[in-house]
């Protein structure tokens, strides 16, 4: 079945460092790809997404591109600041089908 | 135009009780997922609704939970006789269609004791 390999945690980082968060998947076909965000006591906010390969998602800063030859989904950003601290998690939804399937989340800890 | 509301957003049951989650997707969502996550785990599907209809219940355990989506009001994630590993976070996410990308809840944290 499909599945999101997800690099572990948590990462600390200071601010204005580069940040990368490798994300591997396992599927049939075709998927889309997402990177949430999920700020403590929240749920879960899209930050970006891709639904085909070479496609390269961004959005505040962060960016991530579907790779098919590798299997791969790595988020970027280039500087981090403090209000980037939170869980990220990485998810896929096959071809065909509605449900997301999810990464184990990575927990981001910036320090000023 | 609100986003996706769940109540209650905290939820503490004896071992043996009943909960009873809602959610309420956006408006003009028509499609309903919900997930939970356990602590310090990623969140994993357990069901798919469309107005009162299951589409996809393959996450779902096999006694006890049960959903529905009725034509009028929230979705319900319902857990008879709670048992301590259902402690958990719950999360509702709604749709437009299928070709969509879902829109999540603040989630409900329910703590068996």
């Amino acid at each position: 079945g499909n599945s999101v390999t997800q690099m572990e945690g948590p990462v600390t980082l200071s601010e204005e460092a580069f940040l990368t968060i490798n994300c591997t998947y396992t599927a049939t076909g075709y998927p889309s790809l997402f990177w949430y965000v999920q700020y403590p006591g929240e749920g879960l906010q899209l930050l970006l997404k891709a639904t085909k390969a070479d496609d390269k998602g961004s959005n505040k800063g962060f960016e991530a591109t579907y790779r098919k030859e590798t299997t791969s989904f790595h988020l970027e950003k280039g500087s981090v600041q403090v209000s980037d601290s939170a869980v990220y998690f990485c998810a896929l939804s096959g071809q065909g089908a509605q449900k997301l399937v999810f990464g184990q989340g990575t927990r981001l800890t910036i320090n000023p | 135009n609100a986003g996706v509301m769940q109540n209650p957003r905290h939820l503490v049951r004896r071992r043996g009780q009943e909960a009873r989650l809602r959610c309420s997707p956006m408006k003009g969502h028509s499609h309903v997922y919900w997930y939970r996550q356990l602590p310090e785990e990623g969140l994993k599907f357990m069901v798919y609704l469309q107005k009162e209809n299951i589409i996809d219940e393959s996450g779902m355990p096999k006694e006890r939970f049960s959903a529905e989506f009725p034509k009028e009001g929230p979705s319900i994630l319902r857990i008879q006789q709670v048992v301590r590993g259902d402690s958990a976070a719950y999360f509702c996410a709604s749709s437009p269609d299928i070709y969509n990308e879902q829109f999540f809840g603040p989630g409900t944290r329910l703590t068996v004791l």
